[in-house]
């Protein structure tokens, strides 16, 4: 079983619509959580960090983080085709100052206009 | 503000020969880590430098090595390579030494094809 699961998709909405995008994972030692999104031949870019459970806000996306349910998510509100992209969940047990991250596989998200 | 930049940007070499990756972290960054990315999956954690010091290790074998210099640049460097070592190499660089929970910040990577 791989410590962190993300379906893979891939997911296709309509411009707009309220995306949700999750992960699990089975490692009760893990405490910080981010997301990143990846372009087409580029690097993880970041998205959001978390130490705590709860929800945290920036502009259009929402992370939300369950951690008796070891369950994280991550909300894109309206949408845009610019959206279009690998996001990739990532999470660590704070070991080495929280460099050493372990991804989920990513989820591939398609915005059509 | 330049960010993470990684050289060279592709690179093709044959089964059993030695490759150098190099990576320039961003502006104020001391700490660099390094992660591979097969097709289709997340990347996985090589190793972390700081302060030209190997820190942490992932499981990732001896033939994968690396080097941190005064200017904090990287190095990676892979011996014997194998057909399962193509993959996006990915250079990621942080404020670890000013702020222990500084998160990672990732350059666009150095495509590898093993042939």
């Amino acid at each position: 079983q791989k410590e962190v699961e993300q379906d893979p998709g891939p997911l296709s909405v309509p411009e707009g619509a309220i995306v949700s995008l999750n992960c699990t994972y089975s490692n009760s030692a893990f405490q910080y959580f981010m997301w990143y999104r990846q372009y087409s031949r580029k690097g993880p870019e970041l998205l959001m960090y978390t130490y705590s459970s709860g929800n945290k806000e920036d502009g259009r996306f929402t992370a939300q983080v369950d951690k008796s349910s070891k369950y994280i998510s991550l909300f894109i509100r309206d949408s845009q085709p610019s959206d279009s992209a690998t996001y990739l969940c990532a999470m660590s047990d704070g070991s080495g100052g929280y460099q050493k991250v372990t991804f989920g596989t990513g989820t591939k998200l398609q915005v059509i206009p | 503000d330049a960010g993470v930049t990684q050289s060279p940007t592709h690179l093709i070499k044959t089964r059993g020969q030695q490759v150098t990756l190099r990576c320039s972290p961003k502006s104020g960054h001391d700490t660099v880590s390094w992660y591979q990315q097969a097709l289709g999956q997340g990347p996985q954690f090589i190793f972390q430098y700081y302060e030209e010091e190997e820190r942490q290790r992932g499981n990732f074998p001896d033939r994968f090595s690396g080097h941190q210099f005064p200017n904090y640049s990287s190095e990676l460097n892979v011996n014997a390579l194998l057909l399962g070592d193509s993959a996006l190499y990915l250079c990621a660089s942080s404020s670890y030494g000013q702020d222990w929970r500084s998160p990672l910040h990732f350059g666009n990577g150095t495509r590898l094809t093993v042939t």
